[in-house]
């Protein structure tokens, strides 16, 4: 099973400030099936990102995914106030298919 | 637009059973795979099952294999999850969503939760 490790697990920022989320996988996510989704409080989860760095449809342009094999990156370039939420990764390039552990992004 | 609706949770005793449907509008659903998705509270994101479109592949995680079924009947445009043998650590919200591809899920249901307690 690939364990997914996501850090910093929280990250305190200001709106406008970037964000840059790690997911760190224990083995090589195979093709770079590599997830991303936002969940807040209440709400179903959003999908961000997947593939790695293909935006999902109505995803505005400041999300951006990038990395290969063990180590990916979630950055937001300019927080809004609605970003602030906690992400996933999620691998699918392996069975079984695991999420990582979440990071909080707070407003500080 | 796409929507999924979950219903059916509840509070339920340990060992017994819950079945909960996900009902799908605004796409063709007999095209596409679907999965469960849960979160217990405090907790991150565990993919339960996956069902392709036709029914005919299934996947289940280790922690509810052999206890919880996924199904789907296209003709209602419904999924659904019957879960035996309910322990407390099942109690969770419960997430359907579409598969865009090979496990991801783009669009979701709100979730239904289930709380497993005596």
């Amino acid at each position: 099973e690939i364990v997914l490790s996501q850090s910093p697990v929280t990250l305190s920022l200001s709106p406008g400030e970037r964000a840059t989320l790690s997911c760190r996988a224990s083995q090589s996510v195979n093709n770079n099936y590599l997830a991303w989704y936002q969940k807040k409080p209440g709400q179903a989860p959003s999908l961000l990102i997947y593939g790695a760095s293909s935006r999902a449809t109505g995803i505005p342009d400041r999300f951006s995914g990038s990395g290969s094999g063990t180590d990916f990156t979630l950055t937001i370039s300019r927080l809004e106030p609605e970003d602030f939420a906690v992400y996933y990764c999620q691998q699918y390039g392996s069975s079984p298919l695991t999420f990582g552990g979440g990071t909080k992004v707070e407003i500080k | 637009q796409v929507q999924l609706v979950e219903s059916g949770g509840g509070v339920v005793q340990p060992g017994g059973s819950l079945r909960l449907p996900c009902e799908a509008s605004g796409f063709i659903f007999s095209n596409y795979g679907m999965h469960w998705v849960r979160q217990a509270p405090g907790k991150g994101l565990e993919l339960v099952a996956a069902i392709s479109y036709d029914g005919s592949d299934k996947y289940y995680g280790d922690s509810v294999k052999g206890r919880f079924t996924i199904s789907r009947d296209n003709s209602k445009n419904t999924l659904y999850l019957q879960m035996n043998s309910l322990r407390a650590d099942d109690t969770a919200v419960y997430y359907c969503a579409r598969d865009l591809y090979q496990g991801v899920g783009d669009y979701w249901g709100q979730g239904t939760l289930v709380t497993v307690s005596s």
